[in-house]
């Protein structure tokens, strides 16, 4: 059972637009949220995580939004640039449950230059 | 200061046989988690150690395992190898256990090959 899911295997998005990744949980015992980017042959690199009790964080070019009712986060990127090209996971936590991370299935990004 | 370090990189074993994989994690950092990376499981959570002892676990047959040592290495064992062993193994430390919400940074995994 996918508690976490990222139903787009991959996007590609023009150089300076927004790239939006979308991510839906089912567990509402979730309450902390992360995205991770990963290039090839290298571990996952923290981008930016969110608390239950806020639906927006903001990080440079980066921001990733948290709608608890319908069990949806995303991550915008704005403006896309090369460099972000690559496979950016989201994974959620229950703090006050099993704690540990449950991660999606990933989604790669190309940036078209 | 350095990140988090995994021996070998590259791995290729037979059915039947065992593996045991290393993590060094990075400095003052007490917990260390180790995930299955597969195309079309995507991460999933093997188990998670903190001070010595095993806080979470996956849901991953016996045959998975690991310890940590008191300086925070942590192996991974794998008995009995099966075809479908073949994957990423990534470990990630962080400061604390993540069930506080700790930012976990990832090693560059081992690549497994069983045939």
């Amino acid at each position: 059972d996918q508690q976490v899911k990222q139903n787009s295997p991959s996007l590609s998005v023009q150089e300076g637009r927004i790239s939006i990744l979308n991510c839906d949980y089912t567990n509402s015992m979730f309450d902390y949220f992360l995205w991770y980017k990963k290039y090839p042959a290298e571990g996952p690199t923290f981008l930016i995580s969110i608390s239950s009790i806020k639906d927006k964080n903001e990080d440079g070019r980066f921001t990733v939004f948290l709608n608890k009712s319908a069990k949806h986060l995303s991550l915008h990127i704005v403006p896309s640039q090369p460099g972000d090209s690559a496979v950016y996971f989201c994974a959620a936590s229950a703090v006050r449950g099993n704690e540990k991370l449950t991660f999606g299935t990933g989604t790669r990004l190309t940036i078209i230059p | 200061k350095a990140g988090v370090t995994q021996t070998p990189r590259y791995l290729i074993k037979t059915r039947g046989q065992q593996v045991t994989l290393s993590c060094s994690p990075i400095s003052g950092h007490r917990s260390v988690s180790w995930y299955q990376q597969t195309p079309g499981q995507g991460l999933q959570f093997l188990f998670e150690y903190f001070s010595e002892t095993q806080r979470n676990k996956g849901n991953f047959p016996g045959r998975f395992s690991g310890r940590q040592f008191s300086n925070s290495r942590s192996e991974m064992n794998v008995s009995t190898l099966e075809l479908g062993d073949s994957a990423l193994y990534l470990c990630a430390s962080s400061l604390s256990w993540t069930g506080i919400g700790e930012t976990q940074y990832f090693g560059p995994g081992t690549r497994l090959l069983v045939l």
